[in-house]
């Protein structure tokens, strides 16, 4: 069975604390992604891989990292995490689709994060 | 995103009625995907539509992409309580590698 694997289901951070989140495949995709999803503003996109060590910029990428060494391997890194920053966050993966796009994207079961 | 608008944002239904659920882009969609979310979790693939006109279903359910590529749409036919929970479009707007997803509709199924 196909997996996407996040690290924590639940994580609670003080304002200005260094926030890793992992998230590890195993299907051998090229391609990962993180999304946040808040009420009323659906997925939006931080950050993308489609390749060890190459990363795109998203939607929205400020105050985030990524960090992508092993191909299974994606990490979003929150620097100086704050309040704003308290969301669900979404990892997901997927092949290079038939027409070039993404393909069916598999995604994990989410991480959410608050930030006091 | 904007680019692509959800309607309605929320939905609630009795059970056995029939619904639909739109998803609307002001460009081409080189690719639209249809999702369900349950509360809290992570989102589960329902179907993919590329071609113009294209029609695919799955159980109850039944996907369409318009003849221009612009617009889709999601009909459930005779819901049931297990097809409550958050429906998402992503699309695939330019040639690349990253889908756009909708704000979601929020589909309560009442017994």
């Amino acid at each position: 069975d196909v997996k996407v694997t996040q690290s924590s289901r639940y994580l609670v951070k003080r304002t200005g604390e260094k926030v890793f989140l992992e998230c590890v495949q195993d299907m051998d995709h090229e391609n990962m992604f993180w999304y946040r999803q808040d009420p009323g503003l659906g997925l939006r996109l931080i950050y993308f891989s489609y390749d060890v060590k190459m990363k795109e910029k998203g939607d929205i990428p400020e105050g985030y990292s990524v960090s992508r060494e092993k191909k299974e391997r994606f990490s979003l890194i929150l620097e100086s995490a704050s309040t704003n920053q308290t969301s669900m966050y979404l990892c997901a993966s997927s092949y290079w689709g038939l027409a070039g796009g993404p393909g069916e994207l598999f995604f994990g079961e989410g991480s959410r994060l608050t930030v006091l | 995103s904007q680019e692509l608008e959800q309607s309605p944002q929320s939905l609630i239904v009795q059970e056995g009625k029939n619904l639909t659920i739109n998803c609307t882009s002001s460009k081409t969609l080189y690719g639209l995907y249809w999702y369900k979310q349950k509360y809290g979790e992570g989102l589960i693939f329902l179907m993919m539509l590329q071609k113009g006109g294209e029609e695919k279903s799955h159980e109850k359910i039944t996907a369409k992409l318009d003849e221009k590529k612009q617009q889709s749409s999601l009909h459930i036919t005779a819901s049931q309580p297990s097809h409550a929970g958050i429906y998402l479009c992503g699309a695939d707007m330019e040639y690349g590698n990253k889908l756009v997803f909708g704000a979601g509709t929020i589909l309560r199924v009442k017994s």
